[in-house]
């Protein structure tokens, strides 16, 4: 079936220091979301991508999609406290579901 | 903003009993709400999808007679878990999308831990 990984599982950075996670789809997307849950909370959306190679840039965030339309990558720059939490990737379902699928997270300590 | 309200945002109950879920869109309309259980540590598992004025659909492995999902309305969906074991704890969040296409971001409610004794 169709499956989103996510790696790594777990990332310990020092403030200051970037961090990037990868998400690889076995199916090509039509879209991929980011969504960041901080501990304790709910998801909550940080992006789409849509085309094919594309980049966006949110600050200290750039969120890529690979040109084939599988891979994606978030990439936070000089991190800080305040971005700890899991980072999760979704494609829509294939079939042209309303559902997402999501990968397992990556999740991000920062040592102050 | 699509603000998506959950409650209660914990319960405890003894085994054997119910608990319902309600889940509410605030701002927006949304015929379809989707219920997903996140265990510790892991990622989100879809549920089932609920569709407002007809059955909801239940993922693979997902007891529909366990887990009774009603849409009433365009802005209530509710999880009811029935004779809740330890096992079904968890926490449990709804999420809606304010508008209905299949790139539309999701927007989650507060989710629901629950705690079965």
């Amino acid at each position: 079936g169709q499956q989103v990984m996510q790696i790594p599982q777990y990332q310990h950075v020092q403030e200051g220091e970037d961090f990037t996670t990868y998400c690889n789809s076995s199916t090509t997307l039509s879209n991929i979301q980011w969504y960041k849950q901080r501990p304790g909370g709910h998801p909550v959306f940080l992006i789409q991508l849509v085309k094919s190679g594309e980049v966006k840039k949110q600050k200290r965030l750039t969120f890529q999609f690979g040109e084939a339309k599988k891979n994606s990558s978030l990439h936070i720059t000089a991190t800080q406290t305040t971005d700890v939490g899991t980072y999760f990737c979704a494609g829509p379902k294939q079939g042209g579901s309303e559902k997402l699928v999501f990968g397992k997270g990556t999740k991000l300590t920062v040592n102050p | 903003g699509a603000v998506v309200s959950q409650h209660p945002s914990r319960v405890i109950c003894k085994s054997g009993t119910s608990v319902k879920i309600e889940c509410r869109s605030l701002d927006f309309q949304a015929t379809t709400m989707f219920w997903y259980r996140q265990f510790p540590k892991q990622s989100l598992m879809l549920m089932a999808t609920s569709n407002e004025g007809s059955k909801a659909t239940y993922e693979q492995g997902v007891e529909k007679d366990k887990f009774l999902i009603n849409h009433a309305s365009l802005t209530l969906s509710t999880l009811t878990v029935t004779s809740a074991h330890p096992e079904d704890s968890s926490f449990y969040i709804c999420s809606a999308k304010e508008f209905s296409s299949y790139n539309s971001p999701l927007h989650f409610g507060n989710g629901t831990r629950l705690t079965v004794t």
